[in-house]
């Protein structure tokens, strides 16, 4: 009964692979988030949707693709991983923007190798 | 855009003292300042807001607060308990819609 389940926890991998992360919430709220947290715990968000529909895109390269089948989930693929992408990736979802809770997900710790 | 300065960047309390981190934002539209707890292997947890209309609120052993005019906000946690030690986030979002942006975090160690 997780709120938000993000998957996989780890994720190792090679330079130039493909990667997707998953993530699902059962709160039923409205807009979901990626967050980037690097090796120094700074937390940086990546990218908003609410109901489905990008909000915020901030300056991410375009080889971060989110996607949002519908309002409970939102997944990150990541083409042609570089070294820089290795960072902890946090999934959150609030009730309807930027001035409520944020309930995050456990993190996926994301190594490139 | 906004911009959110936390200091200290880490903490060290002896057991039973108190606790206090500073932030301060940029952006006079703010109106929205949150606080997370980060425990380890964890994701953020929301432990107490406060928004522009109150200039302090408290819940148990921690308390924020707020001014406006000097565009700070404060975390104050007494009675320190092996379980505060965490990294604490502050964070400001400018209005309904916009994104909560974080400052850089605070490593708080409770020392036995």
């Amino acid at each position: 009964d997780t709120a938000v389940s993000q998957t996989p926890k780890y994720l190792v991998t090679q330079m130039g692979n493909d990667k997707s992360i998953k993530c699902e919430q059962n709160l039923g709220h409205d807009t979901m988030y990626w967050y980037k947290q690097d090796s120094k715990k700074f937390l940086k968000i990546m990218f908003s949707y609410n109901n489905k529909e990008l909000i915020i895109n901030e300056t991410v390269p375009n080889r971060f693709s989110p996607k949002s089948p519908d309002k409970a989930h939102l997944n990150l693929h990541i083409n042609s991983l570089e070294l820089g992408d290795s960072a902890v990736y946090f999934c959150a979802s609030s009730q309807s923007g930027g001035w409520e809770k944020l309930f995050f997900g456990s993190g996926t710790q994301l190594s490139v190798l | 855009g906004e911009n959110v300065e936390q200091h200290p960047s880490t903490l060290s309390v002896q057991e039973g003292d108190s606790a206090v981190i500073k932030c301060t934002y940029s952006d006079s539209a703010s109106n929205y300042f949150p606080w997370y707890k980060q425990e380890l292997g964890k994701g953020p947890q929301l432990i107490i807001d406060i928004r522009s209309n109150v200039g302090e609120k408290k819940d148990q052993r921690i308390a924020v607060t707020l001014n406006k005019t000097a565009k700070h906000f404060s975390l104050h946690i007494t009675e320190t308990q092996p379980e505060d030690s965490a990294v604490y986030f502050c964070a400001a979002s400018a209005n309904r819609d916009d994104k909560i942006i974080f400052g850089k975090g605070t490593r708080l160690h409770i020392l036995p």
